[in-house]
């Protein structure tokens, strides 16, 4: 069975300071992706991965995937108040099944 | 704008009341989910349909079911809501199965259950 796994679940830092949130996962798959939940709000998906080496950005935010590692990372760089929020990554296993596996989010806080 | 939309936003129902609640697309994918999902935890995929065909979860209650009756509607009837029920319950569509194409997720429908 897909188990997902994030690190840090509690993330508070300082705008303008960089930290990574890490996403492990146990089975072989090559669909990784991450979404952002705001408070009370559905998910916006930010980025998809879909090969080893992938590395997508979109303004502050970097997201890589190793599948040898079954790992992937989402950076934050230079932290702006407006990214607090809640980030989930989900992996999709391979064998064509349809069923995300969700992390459990990371809270992320930007303080002033 | 192609989207996802869910109807009712909030829905406020009685123990063991049954309650349907809503999601139509305009994106025209042929997959569409229903996520549950409680406070402060990850979504919980319920069940998903490809086209007209029904894939239920393996844990998912007997107390949930599912309708879509064409392309652009799917519903979620919950047929007798426990308190452990109330939470917020997420419409997803895709293009492709199989694909690992992204889910589009509408904005939700919160339920309470009294």
């Amino acid at each position: 069975e897909l188990k997902v796994e994030q690190n840090p679940l509690f993330l508070s830092m300082q705008e303008g300071k960089n930290y990574t949130i890490y996403c492990n996962y146990s089975t072989t798959s090559d669909r990784l992706y991450w979404y952002r939940q705001d408070p009370g709000k559905s998910l916006e998906s930010l980025f998809v991965l879909l090969s080893n080496g992938a590395v997508k950005q979109e303004g502050r935010l970097m997201a890589s995937l190793d599948t040898k590692a079954r790992l992937s990372t989402l950076h934050i760089t230079a932290a702006v108040h407006d990214l607090s929020a809640t980030y989930f990554c989900a992996v999709l296993p391979q064998g064509g099944s349809e069923k995300l596996v969700f992390g459990k989010g990371t809270k992320l806080t930007v303080n002033p | 704008d192609a989207m996802v939309i869910q109807n009712p936003r909030y829905q406020v129902t009685q123990f063991g009341k049954p309650v349907t609640l809503s999601c139509s697309q305009t994106l025209n994918h042929n997959v569409m989910y229903w996520y549950q999902q409680k406070s402060s935890q990850a979504p919980k995929l319920l069940f998903h349909y490809y086209d007209k065909d029904f894939n239920n979860e393996a844990d998912t209650p007997d107390n949930f079911q599912s309708r879509r009756p064409n392309t652009s509607f799917c519903f979620l009837d919950i047929r007798s809501p426990g308190l452990g029920d109330a939470a917020m319950y997420l419409c997803a569509t895709s293009r492709t199965p199989g694909q690992g194409e992204t889910q589009y997720f509408g904005p939700g429908t919160r339920l309470l259950v009294l």
